[in-house]
């Protein structure tokens, strides 16, 4: 089975403090993706990358940055967290191509900014 | 921009019936569509994936149809249990975004005993 973990179930953090949220797959996949998940707003996507060190912004990528300096591991990054970075933050993973492959989801972490 | 719909946003209904949950979405040109679920402060399970030339994928109690033409996919769960109480998120995969997916918001499914 594809395993998807990811470094916290929870975390509380101040606003300013530089935040690292970290996502680890087990399945040698190419593509790893950060989601957010928002009541009312639904999942939408922050940063993907499809390949060591290579990186592609999502729909709302401003106050994150990512970074994939091994194939198995993607990290978000909050620079400066803010209140209205609270949220659940969803990595996932998939194998390379875009035209037939799943999405694999870990567990979330639940980001509280206070 | 790809706008995914769910509906209904919430569905209650006693155990052992059969329902459908609906998605709609406004760009029908995509590779494939995925149902997940969700669990309450859980991550996303991976029930179903239906290819764009595809029209139904089957998986135990779980049906899911695709009409990209009409932009419309349904997922059936038949002799609904308890257990099945979740939200289950359509999401779309479309030729001009790249790898991302477009969810939809959900439908929160309560299944009584």
């Amino acid at each position: 089975d594809v395993k998807v973990t990811q470094s916290s179930r929870y975390l509380v953090k101040r606003t300013g403090e530089k935040v690292f949220l970290e996502c680890v797959q087990d399945m040698d996949h190419e593509n790893m993706f950060w989601y957010r998940q928002d009541p009312g707003l639904g999942l939408r996507l922050i940063y993907f990358s499809y390949d060591v060190k290579m990186k592609e912004k999502g729909d709302i990528p401003e106050g994150y940055s990512v970074s994939r300096e091994k194939k198995e591991r993607f990290s978000l990054i909050l620079e400066s967290a803010s209140t209205n970075q609270t949220s659940m933050y969803l990595c996932a993973s998939g194998p390379a191509g875009k035209v037939y492959n799943e999405q694999f989801f870990g567990p979330g972490t639940r980001l509280t900014v206070l | 921009k790809q706008e995914v719909t769910q509906i209904p946003a919430a569905l209650s209904v006693p155990e052992g019936e059969n329902l459908v949950l609906n998605c709609s979405f406004t760009d029908s040109a995509i590779y494939n569509l995925q149902w997940f679920r969700q669990d309450p402060g859980k991550g996303l399970t991976s029930l179903l994936l239906i290819q764009s030339s595809q029209r139904e994928q089957t998986s135990g109690r779980l049906n899911a149809s695709l009409d990209k033409s009409s932009g419309r996919s349904t997922l059936y769960i038949a002799a609904s249990q308890p257990g099945d109480s979740a939200t289950y998120l359509c999401a779309v995969r479309n030729w001009n975004s790249g790898y991302a997916l477009n969810f939809g918001k959900g439908t929160s499914l309560l299944v009584t005993p």
